[in-house]
């Protein structure tokens, strides 16, 4: 099993709802990644999970929160966002995040905050 | 930190013929370098990558060279197909941090 599973696809929240976001992996890879995608813009580093452990927190706001349950997978907890959130939020894993190895991509979220 | 410059932004050949985008890394540490296809609302494809001890790769139509002294590593696609079309983007990972940096992209259109 090479994928990393997203759910939802699609998502449209207001600004006072509180949604998750999921990924699943079953490769085995110990480092787990949330990426934000606005349209025609590069993917913009979010969170790193190392070993379920969260290493890296690229200044985002509290609003998202991220979680790491098990080693297989990673949730991303929204609360009070604003419409500048709006966007494709990817999740992705690599055997481990120190390792110059290939990073798989899930499919993706469009989130859409009215 | 890294910081890695794509060029062109955007590209329109025509079909049949080559494209070729290039790409700046700033950290002499990264070892590893990607390159990602992506369609519109999709997922980025991993269609290539390069390590630091590599100076060339090539893949069928696709090729990538890595010039480690300049800093500097190239896309080459050759007899370009419409579904070649898509944004492309570069990638530099490792170093001081450890992260997968993206550059900007290039918007590849092949003209039937």
């Amino acid at each position: 099993d090479t994928e990393v599973t997203q759910t939802p696809k699609h998502l449209v929240m207001g600004m006072t709802n509180k949604k998750s976001l999921k990924c699943e992996q079953h490769m085995g890879h110990r480092a787990m990644y949330w990426y934000k995608q606005k349209a025609k813009k590069p993917p913009e580093l979010m969170f790193v999970y190392s070993y379920e452990k969260l290493s890296i927190n690229e200044s985002v706001p509290s609003r998202f929160s991220p979680e790491c349950p098990n080693s297989s997978l990673l949730n991303l907890h929204l609360h009070a966002l604003q419409p500048e959130d709006s966007a494709l939020y990817l999740c992705a894993s690599k055997d481990r995040d120190t390792s110059n190895e290939k990073l798989f991509f899930g499919s993706g979220t469009q989130l859409s905050v009215l | 930190g890294e910081n890695v410059e794509q060029h062109p932004s955007t590209l329109s050949v025509q079909e049949g013929d080559s494209a070729v985008i290039k790409c700046t890394y700033s950290d002499s540490a990264s070892n590893y370098f990607p390159w990602y296809k992506q369609e519109l609302g999709k997922r980025p494809q991993l269609i290539i990558d390069i390590r630091s001890n590599v100076g060339e790769k090539k893949d069928q139509r696709i090729a990538v060279t890595l010039n480690k002294t300049a800093k500097h590593f190239s896309l080459h696609i050759t007899e370009t197909q419409p579904e070649d079309s898509a944004v492309y983007f570069c990638a530099a990972f490792g170093g001081a941090t450890n992260k997968l940096i993206f550059g900007t992209g290039t918007l590849l259109a092949v003209q039937p």
